[in-house]
């Protein structure tokens, strides 16, 4: 099975753009989460989507949005950007099955690398 | 809210040696998942182990071990005969049971495998 696809893999924007970024799930997978890396930060949390709709969300302003489509692929937005917004943004897809038995793992993409000028 | 630590932020071992890296974790759940993380330099995510709260039994995956105490809270990794390519940004990962999907992540232990 393919894994977890991020596009673009590098993204250069201005102060003030906007930008989406996207991610394909591995096939079969219902829950996308979206992750913030940076040095000072590590890892945070920004939202999980499962069958088209948020259910979970981080500690993060109201630019930072996401959604999900109906074949499980997420997009997450981030409109007027600022300086502290540089960033790696990974996804994580999980096959998430009420069975459980390991289906909460979650399985990263390469990240998207965000550079704001 | 759960809290994750990672007290040691470098380490370096000799190649073919064993290495064990710190994980503890704050939470007053009962159920949850722990997870270890390595993170290469070519930045992708790749899962190294995992433990299920409700398991005394410690996870095992080839040559990488966990040592699981839940009542001290703590979820040490262990590598033996570490390679070069075990050099990484290793994370430690909480998650709660029942569908959160969220993982609380530690900010990491870098490790160097020296040959």
């Amino acid at each position: 099975k393919a894994g977890v696809t991020q596009t673009p893999r590098y993204l250069i924007k201005t102060r003030g753009q906007q930008v989406t970024l996207s991610c394909s799930p591995i096939s079969g997978h219902r829950s996308v989460s979206w992750y913030q890396q940076t040095p000072g930060q590590g890892l945070q949390f920004l939202f999980e989507y499962f069958s088209e709709t948020q259910r979970n969300k981080g500690n993060f302003p109201g630019r930072f949005s996401g959604r999900q489509f109906s074949n499980s692929r997420s997009e997450m937005n981030v409109s007027t950007l600022e300086l502290g917004d540089s960033a790696l943004y990974l996804c994580a897809s999980s096959l998430a099955a009420s069975s459980g038995g390991g289906s909460d793992t979650q399985y990263f993409g390469p990240g998207t690398r965000l550079t704001v000028l | 809210a759960q809290t994750v630590t990672q007290s040691q932020p470098e380490m370096s071992v000799q190649e073919a040696e064993t290495v064990t890296l710190s994980c503890t974790y704050d939470t007053s759940e009962n159920n949850y998942y722990l997870f270890w993380y390595k993170q290469p330099p070519s930045r992708q995510m790749i899962l190294v182990i995992r433990q299920e709260a409700y398991k005394q039994q410690n996870a095992t995956e080839n040559r990488f071990s966990v040592n699981f105490q839940k009542a001290a809270k703590s979820f040490s990794l262990k590598i033996s005969d570490s390679q070069l390519g075990d050099t990484a940004m290793y994370f430690c990962a909480f998650m709660k049971h029942g569908g959160t999907y969220k993982y609380i992540f530690g900010t990491g232990t870098r490790l160097k495998v020296l040959a």
